[in-house]
């Protein structure tokens, strides 16, 4: 599978459990916090992002948490379901002058067994 | 109707040779760019236009020419192509250059340097 060799973070889940995915970020000067999905042979999918003024924001079964203080971002995803296997990728927006240029951080496959 | 399209899909092509690939957005955004991903899935900004003006440029060899003959369209040139180059590029856009960092990504276009 395309998986193969990537050495990527993996997470495996029932369908119906929910997944955390776990992500540390380095500049503590960025504005927004962003997660993005990548379906096989797809380009990445916004799924939800966070201010850094935030602690929490909650989307459609989907939750981001952001830790300021140890620099940690975290994806909670309710009820897992098969279409939810893809690779996601933490991103964070520099801001200032650079607001368009997104540093995603290494992925984590996610695969969601029936 | 996509909404950011990229060709070619696939391109497979011998060292030394001048490729381009091309990208288009039916979205109305003032924002374009290009990404690279490599093969352990690694995202990284190449390059930014905002209304035709290029405004993020990552230190990538000048082997590598973006265009925007106006706002919908930005390509990628590349001459003399090297082994190195072999990767999946991702063009996206967004409505402004000033936004959170949702971007649109194309589908990629996965070049291979033979």
């Amino acid at each position: 599978g395309e998986s193969v060799g990537l050495h990527l973070p993996t997470l495996s889940v029932q369908e119906g459990d929910n997944s955390i995915i776990n992500c540390a970020y380095s500049n503590s000067a960025s504005d927004y916090f962003i997660w993005y999905k990548q379906e096989s042979g797809k380009g990445p999918q916004f799924i939800i992002d966070i201010r850094s003024n935030m602690d929490k924001r909650q989307g459609q079964r989907v939750t981001v948490l952001l830790n300021k203080t140890v620099k940690h971002l975290s994806l909670q995803i309710a009820a897992t379901q098969p279409g939810d296997s893809a690779v996601y990728f933490c991103a964070e927006n520099a801001g200032g002058t650079s607001y368009g240029k997104l540093t995603f951080g290494q992925g984590t496959i996610l695969t969601v067994h029936p | 109707d996509t909404a950011v399209s990229q060709t070619p899909k696939y391109l497979v092509t011998q060292m030394g040779n001048d490729k381009s690939i091309k990208c288009e957005q039916n979205l109305g955004h003032d924002t374009m760019y290009w990404y690279k991903q490599d093969s352990k899935k690694f995202l990284k900004i190449m390059f930014s236009y905002n209304n035709k003006e290029l405004i993020i440029n990552e230190t990538v060899p000048n082997r590598f020419s973006p265009k925007s003959p106006d706002k919908a369209h930005l390509n990628l040139h590349i001459n003399s192509l090297e082994l190195g180059d072999s990767a999946v590029y991702f063009c996206a856009s967004s409505q402004t250059h000033l936004g959170t960092g949702e971007l649109f990504f194309g589908e990629g276009s996965r070049l291979t340097v033979l």
